[in-house]
């Protein structure tokens, strides 16, 4: 069944507003990444986080590796027409590295 | 540069058909995984390769075989098709840093597949 949860499903926001999304789980994790996908495409990695408490950015996205271990969250700032896609949450299992399962993934709009 | 290469992009079956999904990296990647994408569920793995002649079940294995008889090449086959088997297919590769998996997947384009 899924172990990860994402929240929320989806968003509609202002052009330059700030967004933030969150990834939570019972199980305890190795690795948490964040992927964006557009329409027609595959998901394409933004973020990949290692250590517990781990904050990493990438140009307008941060994202945080909880340190319970058991979620992570990514804000982008200042929003733009481009952001617009679903992105998902992902990561490897403590139990389980070779496996990377994903979150049901949060919808983005953004409003001109 | 190619990347994760999926063939074909889309097709239609009739329930009980076979057919074979074809992917393709050319980064020598030693990981590769099929995910199926449905509305509202993410991506849910179905069977993945951690090397050249192994494979593994994911979350949701069943009505699907896989092989990995090439380093480069991932198959996934469905036997019988049936109509809760429509969906988006992905593959994804990886790569190892330090002997360990790194989680950091690169996909193809996807496979839409109907059956009716």
């Amino acid at each position: 069944g899924q172990q990860l949860n994402q929240s929320p499903q989806s968003m509609f926001i202002q052009e330059g507003e700030d967004v933030s999304m969150n990834c939570t789980s019972s199980s305890i994790f190795n690795t948490w990444l964040w992927y964006k996908q557009e329409p027609g495409e595959g998901p394409v990695l933004l973020i990949a986080l290692y250590k517990a408490g781990e904050l990493t950015s990438n140009g307008r996205l941060t994202a945080q590796f909880g340190i319970t271990r058991k979620d992570s969250f990514l804000n982008i700032s200042a929003s733009i027409p481009s952001d617009v896609g679903i992105y998902f949450c992902a990561g490897q299992l403590i139990t389980s590295y070779d496996k990377v399962i994903f979150g049901p993934g949060t919808s983005l709009s953004v409003i001109p | 540069n190619a990347g994760v290469t999926q063939t074909p992009k889309f097709r239609v079956l009739k329930t009980g058909q076979s057919m074979t999904l074809l992917c393709a990296q050319d980064m020598n990647h030693e990981y590769m995984y099929w995910y199926r994408q449905d509305p509202g569920m993410g991506l849910r793995l179905i069977h993945y390769s951690v090397g050249e002649g192994t494979t593994a079940k994911g979350e949701v294995p069943d009505g699907y075989n896989v092989s990995r008889l090439k380093k480069q090449n991932f198959l996934l086959g469905l036997e019988s098709a049936a109509p809760s088997q429509t969906s988006v297919y992905f593959c994804a590769s990886s790569y190892l840093a330090g002997g360990m998996p790194t989680g950091e997947l690169f996909f193809g384009e996807g496979s839409r597949l109907t059956v009716l």
